[in-house]
């Protein structure tokens, strides 16, 4: 089963707009990433955030971590065309390895 | 720097037909992953390595086959195609930092099993 589920699954805002993205996760983390992919291509990592941490700002990501509530949030200021993409958490579980897992994502659709 | 490269990015099979999906990265990653994705389904973790030699099942290992023999090279082998198995597949590699480290993904093959 996924490990992180996203919130909203599609998103619609105007140029200029705040897009904000939740994820929840089910076990316990060592850390969270989130990525992005445009439409048929790789995924891109933006952001990780680790489990000690409780925020993480990139350019105009801004990424919050609650591990009590098994909960992240991605927050992306003042949007632009461009940054329509899918967006997708992905987890790290307690003790490392290579079992990184994501959630099914969200849709993000900034227009003009 | 080529980073992960999968090959081919376009597949045709026939249901019952073998193949194998190329995987190869650049950057010395003892860390390496296929992934399929769906519509919907986000991606599910099919197999990965920690290292040459090691390989341990993801999420949804049946039907697939992997081997590690090099540090560079990951592939993945489908025994006896499905209809099931039409989907988009991504390897990822990643340096195993003591506290985890962000992936990097090829540009994907797409497969279909008619």
């Amino acid at each position: 089963s996924q490990q992180g589920e996203e919130d909203p699954q599609a998103l619609s805002i105007q140029e200029g707009e705040n897009a904000t993205m939740n994820c929840s996760y089910k076990t316990s983390i060592n850390n969270l990433q989130w990525y992005r992919q445009n439409s048929g291509r790789g995924l891109v990592h933006l952001i990780l955030i680790r489990s000690n941490e409780r925020e993480k700002h990139s350019g105009r990501l801004r990424v919050t971590l609650d591990t009590s509530k098994k909960s992240s949030s991605l927050l992306i200021t003042a949007s632009r065309a461009a940054d329509t993409a899918s967006y997708f958490c992905a987890t790290l579980p307690t003790g490392g390895g290579n079992k990184l897992t994501f959630g099914t994502g969200t849709q993000l659709k900034v227009e003009l | 720097n080529a980073g992960v490269t999968q090959t081919p990015k376009f597949q045709v099979l026939k249901t019952g037909q073998s193949m194998t999906l190329q995987c190869a990265q650049d950057m010395n990653h003892e860390y390496m992953s296929w992934y399929r994705q769906d519509p919907g389904m986000g991606l599910r973790l099919i197999h990965y390595s920690v290292g040459a030699g090691i390989t341990d099942q993801g999420e949804v290992p049946n039907g697939y086959n992997v081997s590690r023999s090099t540090t560079e090279d990951f592939p993945l082998r489908l025994l006896s195609a499905a209809p099931s198995q039409t989907s988009v597949y991504f390897c990822a590699s990643r340096y195993e930092g003591g506290s985890g480290t962000e992936a990097f993904f090829g540009q994907g093959t797409r497969l279909t099993v008619v």
